[in-house]
């Protein structure tokens, strides 16, 4: 058990840059979270893959984000166009079936938009 | 939907004393499951101790364990012979146990300061 692997763990860019983060789970948990977490706040559900499947996108999922699963393994999050509110924590998540033991969090990818 | 509340947005204990942290949650669900996770300063989130709702007797993990009120919907966190190492940001969790959304609703957490 190697753990839930984000990359890379800070990233600056210029507001209305693009940016992509990239979650390794767990390789034996078929689901796989996307979490964003703000100074002071809790972790906000952002979007959620079972295997390579997108099952939910949160409203806070604007059309400017986009995550994708290829092959139920590593995740990828993107961000175009970003904006300094986009400053956050993105924290990545694996877990198994079925539900109710929690997940395994990564360390994060801290994003900062100039 | 389900929310979350923690109402204690800062907590201190000195060490070796007892610590409560308070959690409540909204649900029309009957089955469900709550967790503590605690997060360190600049590290990861770990899971701390899980509940499951149909049952009634209060989890426990070492020196951390829950008292689970399901009628009035509170779940607290009580961490005995406390630590320097317990200082960190600990956030309440909730999931639902079938159908609905696949996810955990966390609370806006509570910073846990432990004094020596």
């Amino acid at each position: 058990d190697t753990g839930v692997s984000q990359n890379p763990r800070h990233k600056i860019t210029k507001r209305g840059q693009n940016v992509t983060f990239r979650c390794d789970p767990i390789s034996e948990h078929n689901r796989l979270y996307w979490y964003r977490q703000t100074l002071g706040q809790g972790p906000e559900f952002l979007t959620y893959f079972q295997n390579e499947a997108q099952l939910e996108k949160s409203r806070l999922l604007s059309d400017r984000f986009s995550a994708e699963r290829p092959k139920g393994s590593f995740s990828t999050l993107e961000i175009q166009r970003t904006e300094q509110g986009d400053s956050a924590m993105y924290l990545c998540a694996s877990s198994r079936a079925p539900r109710g033991y929690g997940y395994t969090f990564g360390s994060g990818t801290r994003l900062t938009v100039v | 939907a389900q929310t979350v509340t923690q109402s204690q947005p800062e907590m201190s204990v000195q060490e070796a004393e007892t610590v409560t942290l308070s959690c409540t949650y909204d649900t029309s669900e009957s089955d469900y499951y709550l967790f503590w996770y605690k997060q360190p300063p600049s590290r990861q989130m770990i899971l701390v101790i899980r509940q499951e709702a149909y049952k009634q007797q209060n989890a426990t993990e070492n020196r951390f364990s829950v008292n689970f009120q399901k009628a009035a919907k509170s779940f607290s966190l009580k961490i005995s012979d406390s630590q320097l190492g317990d200082a960190a940001m600990y956030f309440c969790a909730y999931e639902g146990a079938q159908g609905g959304s696949e996810k955990l609703v966390f609370g806006k957490g509570t910073k846990l300061t432990v004094n020596p």
